[in-house]
C-alpha cells in the first residue's frame, strides 16, 4: 500500500513570496490533515478535511494560509505571503474512521513532509 | 497548562534496559491515544494506539493507559540504539472528528 505522498521535499523562498504544498493521500482514507511542526514541537494541526469539505480550521492563519481538497482526493497547502515564523515542515497525514460500538478509530499516517525555509 | 505533556527530556537509557516514557493530557473526554516515534529530519511514525483503559503489548512495546488520572505511557523493553528518536503522544478528542493534539516530544537515547 502506498503511503502519504508530498511535494515538494524542500523550499527555500524569501518573506513576502507564496508558496505552495501537494499532499496525495492514501488511497481511501476520507480524512486529511494538514500540520505545522516547528522544530523542537510537535505538529500542530492546520485544518482537516473530511472528503473534501473542511471540518477544523481553527488553528489556521487565514489572512494568509489557504488550503483545498478539491475532488475530495489530493490537497494543496498556500501560504501567501509567507512570513520568517512560517518556516517548519508541513505534513500531511490521511486517516478513515472506523466506529465500533462507541470507540471510533482513526489512526493517521503521516507523509515524508516539506521542509520550508523563509529568509 | 498545556494539552498534552510529556516527561521532559532527554532521556538516555542503555543498551537492553527498559525506557519509560510518560504523557498526560488534560481533556478528559479523550478517547483515542496514541504513540509515534520520530527519527530526526523524518514524519512521525504511528506505532502504538491504546483506545481502553489497561495495557496493549505490540512486540516490545507496551501502552498503558489510565483515563481516571488522565495518563497514558509507553514502555520499550530491551531498548536498543535503533530506538533512539523522539516519541510523540498524541490525544484524540472525543468527537468522532476531533484533532490529534500532540505533545512537544520525549528524546530518548539508547547507549550501547
Amino acid at each position: 500500500e502506498a503511503g502519504v505522498a508530498q511535494s515538494p521535499r524542500y523550499k527555500i523562498i524569501e518573506k513576502r513570496q507564496s508558496v505552495a504544498f501537494w499532499c496525495n493521500p492514501i488511497s481511501g482514507h476520507a480524512t486529511l490533515y494538514w500540520y505545522q511542526q516547528i522544530l523542537g514541537q510537535g505538529p500542530k494541526l492546520l485544518i482537516q478535511f473530511q472528503n473534501n469539505g473542511v471540518v477544523d480550521d481553527s488553528q489556521l492563519p487565514k489572512d494568509r494560509f489557504s488550503a483545498e481538497r478539491l475532488k475530495g482526493v489530493d490537497s494543496t497547502l498556500k501560504i501567501q505571503p509567507a512570513k520568517l515564523e512560517d518556516s517548519a515542515v508541513y505534513l500531511c497525514a490521511s486517516s478513515f474512521l472506523l466506529t465500533s460500538g462507541i470507540t471510533t478509530y482513526n489512526e493517521q499516517f503521516f507523509g515524508p513532509g516539506t521542509r520550508l525555509t523563509v529568509l | 497548562q498545556k494539552e498534552v505533556e510529556q516527561n521532559s527530556g532527554p532521556l538516555s537509557v542503555p543498551e537492553g534496559a527498559i525506557a519509560s516514557l510518560n504523557c498526560t493530557y488534560s481533556d478528559r473526554v479523550s478517547q483515542s491515544f496514541f504513540w509515534y516515534r520520530q527519527y530526526s529530519g523524518k514524519s512521525p511514525e504511528l506505532i502504538m494506539s491504546i483506545y481502553s483503559n489497561g495495557d496493549k503489548e505490540d512486540g516490545r512495546f507496551t501502552a498503558q493507559l489510565n483515563k481516571a488520572s488522565q495518563y497514558v505511557s509507553l514502555l520499550i523493553r530491551d531498548s536498543q540504539p535503533s530506538d533512539s528518536a523522539t516519541y510523540l503522544c498524541a490525544v484524540k478528542s472525543g468527537t468522532s472528528y476531533g484533532k490529534l493534539t500532540f505533545g512537544q516530544g520525549t528524546i530518548l537515547t539508547v547507549h550501547p
